[in-house]
């Protein structure tokens, strides 16, 4: 149990369409992070919320990309007008005490 | 900036054979240490973590030693076992305040029976 469910696992999309992510942590947080893994590489921060605030950007966040998290609780990643350069794994994570995050199981992009 | 360098991979080893997969790192300050692991098709799990120098993260049989002077974490196991096959991932938290990690490459373990 990674305290974290992401929604959906998978989707392969055409490249030109919009896609949106959802994460949900099973417990209130104040912080909520999103990263991005590509094959053969470690995650990359994209971005991160405190509450509804969104207090950094990672500049690997185009402005394609857009995250939201309305009520301080569940979050959004949405990317409109997919490259196949998106092409990755998006991981939410939360604190988990100390200063250790834990990852949700991750949403697979695929864009064709 | 904060970098993580670890050993490529894959590392191929027997069961029962030691382990070490070597990271080090670069930062500013008093920055947290960790591994975290990734098994095929899964999402990343937290190993083990150190938070100041000469601190010995452990967990499964794994260990890793905080060493400053050496800006090293490196990761270690006597005995592997084929289930220990996966992707493992050294990564460091700056002393920021929040929890920004920023990950090594990784590096595969393939445990053979």
């Amino acid at each position: 149990d990674t305290g974290v469910s992401q929604d959906p696992r998978h989707k392969i999309t055409k490249r030109g369409q919009n896609v949106t992510f959802r994460c949900d942590p099973i417990s209130e947080h104040n912080r909520l992070y999103w990263y991005r893994q590509t094959l053969g590489q470690g995650p990359e921060f994209l971005t991160y919320f405190q509450n509804e605030a969104q207090l950094e950007k990672s500049r690997l966040l185009s402005d394609r990309f857009s995250a939201e998290r309305p009520k301080g609780s569940f979050s959004t990643l949405e990317i409109q007008r997919t490259e196949q350069g998106d092409s990755a794994m998006y991981l939410c994570a939360t604190p988990a005490g100390g200063n250790t995050i834990y990852f949700g199981e991750g949403s697979w992009l695929t864009v064709v | 900036g904060n970098s993580v360098t670890q050993m490529e991979g894959p590392v191929t080893l027997s069961e029962e054979a030691f382990l070490t997969i070597n990271c080090t790192y670069t930062a500013t300050g008093y920055p947290s240490l960790f591994w975290y692991v990734q098994y095929p098709g899964e999402g990343l799990q937290l190993l083990l973590k150190a938070t100041k120098a000469d601190d010995k993260g452990s967990n499964k049989g794994f260990e890793a030693t905080y060493r400053k002077e050496t800006t090293s974490f490196h990761l270690e196991k006597g005995s592997v076992q084929v289930s220990d096959s996966a992707v493992y991932f050294c990564a460091l938290s700056g002393d920021t305040g929040f929890q920004k990690l920023v990950f090594g490459t990784g590096t595969r373990l393939l445990v053979s029976p």
